[in-house]
């Protein structure tokens, strides 16, 4: 069965400290993974995918097939990136997601 | 403005009435779904639809149901037969083929 899981419910850091928000997976076959955040009072929206390998807002991730993870990293924390992130996997054969629990990130002064 | 919009967003229910919560979409997106949002769970999927007259359940259908008679829209009802309600109710749509999901603003039902 597919899973995705994220280890912390909760990673609080100082302003200008390196984050990695962990994530781990099941998955039989080639997996798609995403981020997802959701900041304070806003909708939930895709961060980034690891097939488009892109940075955005200083985040990456990097698809381990060996380690099935797939963490996302940011060298130096803000305070706007407090928010409540969500690593997904895609559902074989469907467009459906399967999501993590989620890890709320909090960046202090 | 383009966008999925959910409506209400707050939404207080007696235990034992059934519900219907709406969610609306203007981005000609095929796809649409309901996810579920409780502490400490996360996103858990109730309902999808890849067509018009069309929908499968997901991971936590029982006491839900869904109709999908328009594209636009995918309106969620949450039945009586459902024993734990109360929760934080997400809808998202996607265009078919590509899995990047955009998300309403979510309705809070409460049942008391």
């Amino acid at each position: 069965a597919q899973r995705v899981t994220q280890p912390e419910k909760l990673l609080s850091v100082f302003k200008g400290a390196p984050v990695e928000l962990k994530c781990n997976y099941s998955y039989s076959g080639s997996p798609e993974l995403f981020w997802y955040v959701q900041y304070s009072r806003q909708r939930l929206q895709l961060l980034l995918r690891h097939i488009s390998r892109e940075s955005i807002k200083g985040f990456t991730a990097d698809l381990n097939k060996g380690e099935t993870s797939f963490h996302l990293k940011k060298p130096f924390a803000q305070e706007e990136d407090s928010a409540m992130y969500y690593c997904a996997l895609k559902n074989s054969g469907y467009s459906t997601l399967t999501f993590g629990k989620g890890t709320m990130l909090l960046v202090s002064p | 403005d383009g966008g999925i919009t959910q409506s209400p967003k707050y939404l207080f229910r007696k235990e034992g009435q059934n519900v219907t919560l709406s969610c609306e979409q203007n981005l000609n997106h095929d796809a649409m779904y309901w996810y579920r949002q409780d502490p400490g769970q996360g996103l858990r999927l109730i309902y999808y639809s890849q067509i018009v007259n069309d929908f499968q359940k997901g991971d936590i259908a029982e006491g839900y149901s869904v109709s999908r008679e328009k594209k636009e829209s995918f309106p969620l009802t949450v039945t009586s037969a459902q024993k734990n309600p109360t929760a934080f109710y997400l809808c998202a749509s996607s265009t078919e083929g590509d899995t990047e999901a955009f998300f309403g603003q979510g309705t809070r039902l409460t049942v008391v």
